[in-house]
Parts: structure tokens; sequence; C-alpha cells
């Protein structure tokens, strides 16, 4: 079975600094897909940023980021010049790759960007 | 284009009444799946549609759960009779087909918030 495990429930930013997001996984299979997701308040959830696991480059959408560290499975989410539109609950997600298409979630990390 | 739109946004009924839930998708996707978040813990995957067909429903909690796509269009969720620990918020969410290179990318509603009284 497939884990998802976010270690921070909230987090905090002052406006225009950086924060990182930790995320790690655990499975047995190969080649995956990993995604962060985003629900800003009384708004749905959008996709952030999505990576397949067998693509050692990390994947970059304008100022969000991730350190994709296939070995250590660990998935951040990196937010660079936060912006307080960045004020939400963030979702890591995985999913294999063929198969079952469900996504397996963690539990969430509720981010504050402080003015 | 439309995104993945679900009725109700907010649901409070008292425990061993039944409520259906429904999802309407993005048009053209083949791809349905229910998900339910409880409060606190992780979102979970509860089942999935291809079209009208139920392709992985082992995700439902129990028999008292209840999900159609009939003509593979919208779905429904209908929950009889509801308990207490029924209550959270239910996500649907819709993808392409995976022949299309792009269907491991999920599209969410809003998601319907039930609370069993």
């Amino acid at each position: 079975a497939q884990t998802v495990t976010q270690s921070q429930p909230e987090m905090s930013v002052q406006e225009a600094e950086t924060v990182t997001l930790s995320c790690t996984y655990d499975t047995s299979e190969s080649n995956y897909y990993l995604f962060w997701y985003k629900q800003p308040p009384s708004r749905q959830m959008i996709l952030v940023i999505r990576q397949e696991a067998y693509k050692q480059q990390n994947a970059t959408e304008n100022r969000f980021s991730v350190n994709f560290q296939k070995a250590a499975k660990s998935f951040s989410l990196k937010i660079s010049d936060s912006q307080l539109g960045d004020t939400a609950m963030y979702f890591c997600a995985f999913m294999k790759h063929g198969g079952a298409n469900n996504l397996f979630f963690g539990t969430g990390t509720r981010l504050t960007v402080i003015p | 284009e439309a995104g993945v739109t679900q009725f109700p946004s907010h649901s409070v009924i008292e425990k061993g009444q039944t409520v259906t839930l429904r999802c309407d998708p993005i048009s053209g996707h083949d791809n349905l799946y229910w998900y339910r978040r409880v409060m606190g813990k992780e979102i979970k995957f509860l089942l999935h549609f291809v079209k009208e067909s139920k392709q992985d429903e082992s995700g439902m909690p129990n028999n008292r759960f209840l999900a159609e796509r009939t003509g593979g269009t919208y779905s429904t969720l209908k929950v009889q009779p509801a308990e207490l620990e029924d209550s959270g918020v239910y996500f649907c969410a819709s993808s392409q087909p995976r022949t299309s290179g792009r269907g491991d990318t999920q599209y969410f509603g809003p998601g319907t918030r039930l609370t069993v009284l």
C-alpha cells in the first residue's frame, strides 16, 4: 500500500519570502506520479505541480518548484516570493503509473502568508 | 471550459436519514472519482468510474454507500442510512481518458460538506 506523510500541519511565511513544505511517501512501485494540490479557503482544490518519477529533473511552475529525491522518497514543494493568494491548504499526493488511477493523499499543510 | 461541479455545497442531516450527493465532471472526461476527507485526516479514495462502469470501488466504506453514473455523465453518491462517522467533505474529481496521455491529472470539484447529527 502507498502512504503519504506531511509532517507539518501548519506553517506560516512572510509575504515575498520563500517557504518549503515537506512530503515523504512510501511505495514499492518504481514508476509513479507525484502531485501538489492547493485548496484556498472556501475554494476548490487545484493542481499546483506534478512530477513523473522517471524524470530526474525537478518540476517547476513559475514560483513553485519541487525537490524530488526518489531514493529518499521525498517530494518537497518550494514556494518563492510568497503572495497572499498562496494562503491555502496544500496536499501532497501519489499515483501509481498504470493500473489504478486513484490518488493517495497526505493529511495536508495549512500555509498562511503573512502580510 | 466548465470545471467539476458538485451539489449541494453543504448538507446537514440527522443520523438515519438519506443524502444524495451529485457530481458533474468536466465534459469529455471519462474518468470520475469520489474521495472523502474526514476532519483532520487525509483525503481518501472511495471509487472510480470509467464512463458508466465502476472500475474500482475498493475504498467504499460499507454497503450504506451507493454510487451511480448512469449514461457516463454525472454521478451520484447516496448514503443510506447516514451515520455520525459519515461526516466529512466529499470530493469529486474527473480526468481525461488514459489514452489521451493526460489521464493522470485529476481536476477536483469544490466538495460537499456533509454533517450528520
